[in-house]
């Protein structure tokens, strides 16, 4: 049973470049978080998905950042006009359709975004 | 706004001595759940504790959960290299969201 991936596993971008990282939830999760974590800090929530919605963008800068999770293929969260302080690493996890979002939670490897 | 907070930050040991982290809800938790992360590495589920004064253990690990379900701890014994790595408590706010502690860091002493 393959657990969450996410791809690329490292990301290089210039300032002012678009970031795309993508996320499949584990086989029979619909929901998918993202999160963002600078080195030696925790986890910051950013954004709450469902299939074809999102629920909760709360934590998701307003500007340059979105997320979606269509019907078919991957979450992607996308970062518009890098700018250095973008560079982090950005966690997915997916969650079965149960109880909600106090279910645990499975983290994918993350993708590394360093922004040059 | 809820928040859950976690002590220590950092705590360094000499291998072989005991760790303990602890994990405080500013409102009572329907759950708690325990998470590790090894340097370089991605969260990895440990532990639910739903019961009021719920004690889990999972080999040298020991998890509780408090009589009023508001705080809990994670205690490792005789600690060893493997347990390396930041350990977050995460618990759900009233709209059933993961709030999650800011993690201690074990880091054992050369």
């Amino acid at each position: 049973n393959a657990g969450v991936m996410q791809n690329p596993r490292h990301l290089v971008r210039r300032r002012g470049q678009e970031a795309r990282l993508r996320c499949s939830p584990m086989k029979g999760h619909s929901h998918v978080y993202w999160y963002r974590q600078l080195p030696e800090e925790g986890l910051k929530f950013m954004v709450y998905l469902q299939k074809e919605n999102i629920i909760d963008e709360s934590g998701m800068p307003k500007e340059r950042f979105s997320a979606e999770f269509p019907k078919e293929g991957p979450s992607i969260l996308r970062i518009q006009q890098v700018v250095r302080g973008d560079s982090a690493a950005y966690f997915c996890a997916s969650s079965p359709q149960t109880r909600g979002r106090s279910d645990t939670q499975y983290f994918g490897p993350g993708t590394r975004l360093t922004v040059l | 706004g809820q928040q859950v907070m976690q002590i220590p930050q950092y705590q360094h040991v000499q291998e072989g001595e005991d760790f303990t982290t602890y994990c405080n809800s500013s409102t009572t938790l329907s759950n708690i759940q325990w998470y590790k992360q090894r340097p370089g590495g991605h969260p990895v589920f440990l532990i639910q504790l739903v019961k009021s004064g719920e004690v889990k253990k999972q080999k040298r690990l020991t998890f509780q959960f408090g009589e009023a379900k508001k705080n809990s701890s994670l205690h490792i014994t005789a600690t060893q290299t493997t347990d390396v790595g930041t350990y977050f408590c995460a618990g759900p706010d009233s709209n059933y969201q993961l709030i999650w502690g800011a993690g201690t860091k074990l880091i054992i002493k050369p």
